[in-house]
């Protein structure tokens, strides 16, 4: 079983719709929770962070983390064409081995207009 | 602001061939990380250097696999043999330093086929 898990999906919806992407994680040493955009054939790129349980707000973009579940959420409002990527979620603990971030598998989205 | 930037972007070899890939980080990052990426899954880390010291080279194989940061700036990573398993992205990041509160940043990667 891997640390993180993701459904790659594919997802499709229509623009203007409102997407809910989630990771589960395994492992409680994890403090830092992160979603990464990465479209074809470019490097991901860092969208959200939260520390700990909680949400987080940015734009368009929700991030949830519920710590007593294992369950990490982004949730993306009015979706544009321009948000069809891929979005990987990634955990990281705060020292030791778990000091360096581990990816879910991905979740491709294709938004149409 | 240049980001990171990786060379080839694609390669193309025969198994058993050697391989290496080059990479310069955000100037000022002292940590850089190679990442390997296969086809529909997140990319994993292979080694961590904070300036030259490698750090976490723990999932590295090291029987095929090295890579150096000799004066701390840009890096290479090498495959010798390649073999076809090792077709997939390597991806090369950067962050200011090691903390998990320091972003890290990717370059395009290069894409690997072994034929």
């Amino acid at each position: 079983q891997k640390e993180v898990e993701q459904d790659p999906g594919p997802l499709s919806v229509p623009e203007g719709a409102i997407v809910s992407l989630n990771c589960t994680y395994s492992n409680s040493a994890f403090q830092y929770f992160m979603w990464y955009r990465q479209y074809s054939r470019k490097g991901p790129e860092l969208l959200m962070y939260t520390y700990s349980s909680g949400n987080k707000e940015d734009g368009r973009f929700t991030a949830q983390v519920d710590k007593s579940s294992k369950y990490i959420s982004l949730f993306i409002r009015d979706s544009q064409p321009s948000d069809s990527a891929t979005y990987l979620c990634a955990c990281r603990g705060a020292s030791g081995g778990y000091n360096k971030l581990i990816f879910g598998a991905g979740t491709r989205l294709a938004v149409h207009p | 602001e240049a980001g990171v930037v990786q060379s080839p972007r694609y390669k193309i070899i025969e198994k058993k061939q050697p391989v290496a890939f080059w990479c310069n980080p955000i100037s000022g990052h002292n940590t850089l990380y190679w990442y390997l990426q296969n086809l529909g899954q997140g990319p994993e880390l292979l080694i961590r250097y904070e300036n030259e010291e490698a750090v976490d080279d723990s999932q590295l194989p090291k029987d095929r696999f090295s890579a150096e940061r000799l004066k701390g700036v840009d890096s290479t990573l090498k495959i010798q043999p390649a073999e076809l398993g090792d077709s997939a992205v390597y991806l090369c990041a950067s962050s200011l330093t090691g903390g998990a509160l320091n972003e890290q940043f990717f370059g395009p990667g290069t894409r690997l086929t072994v034929l």
